[in-house]
């Protein structure tokens, strides 16, 4: 079955202890990324890539850090994070292109305090 | 940043009601419009990827239709059920001038359908 997956589901975690949040597609996707969703402010792009070490910034990838090793593998670190980064994380994978659809992860309800 | 805009934010219909919804994105260097449907606790599926000027395209009781001399889509649903109670969200792919891929979403349009 075609699948993003990330985890974990929910995580609560204390200000500045590093965490990772891990995302894999079994799609052979090129294209990966990050977004975080806060009430009233939509999905935001925090980093995307668009194959094996190529990743960019997205529009909010202030105290984010990614990688990509391999193809289906995006993992998302934050290596001191803060209560504003408190959020609903979704992952998702794309053929490039863009003339598919995305496909998203379950999502990571992340809070720090 | 890119700005793709959805309106109405919110709606609340009827069950049995018609309903329809907008979104607005750039006209130049248009690639796709994407629409997705958002449940409350679950991820965003896709409904359509559209990617043709005049585009229609329908799935069971909802359709989209595209624009993009004018850069607007509408999302329809024909006799709104309560299991169409979601987010609808409109996402627009564009190249930045670094040559970059992004995927740009609006903020959605939240309808709930009253039994």
């Amino acid at each position: 079955e075609a699948q993003v997956t990330q985890n974990p589901r929910y995580l609560i975690t204390v200000t500045g202890k590093k965490l990772t949040v891990t995302c894999s597609q079994n799609m052979n996707h090129e294209y990966m990324s990050w977004y975080r969703q806060d009430p009233g402010l939509g999905l935001r792009q925090i980093y995307y890539s668009m194959n094996v070490e190529v990743t960019d910034k997205g529009d909010v990838p202030e105290g984010y850090k990614v990688s990509r090793k391999e193809k289906r593998n995006f993992p998302l670190i934050l290596e001191s994070p803060s209560p504003n980064q408190t959020s609903l994380y979704f992952c998702a994978s794309t053929r490039t292109g863009w003339e598919t659809e995305a496909f998203f992860g379950q999502g990571t309800r992340l809070t720090v305090v | 940043i890119l700005n793709v805009e959805q309106s109405p934010q919110s709606l609340h219909v009827q069950e049995g009601d018609s309903t329809n919804f907008t979104c607005s994105f750039p006209s130049s260097n248009f690639y796709a419009l994407h629409w997705y449907r958002w449940e409350t606790a679950k991820s965003p599926e896709a409904l359509f990827v559209m990617t043709l000027n005049g585009d229609e395209k329908k799935k069971g009781r909802i359709s989209a239709t595209l624009n993009t001399k004018e850069g607007y889509s509408y999302l329809y649903i024909k006799g709104s059920q309560p299991e169409d109670s979601a987010t609808y969200l409109c996402a627009f792919p564009y190249l930045t001038q670094g040559g970059s891929e992004k995927l740009v979403f609006g903020k959605g349009t939240k309808l709930t359908v009253n039994p």
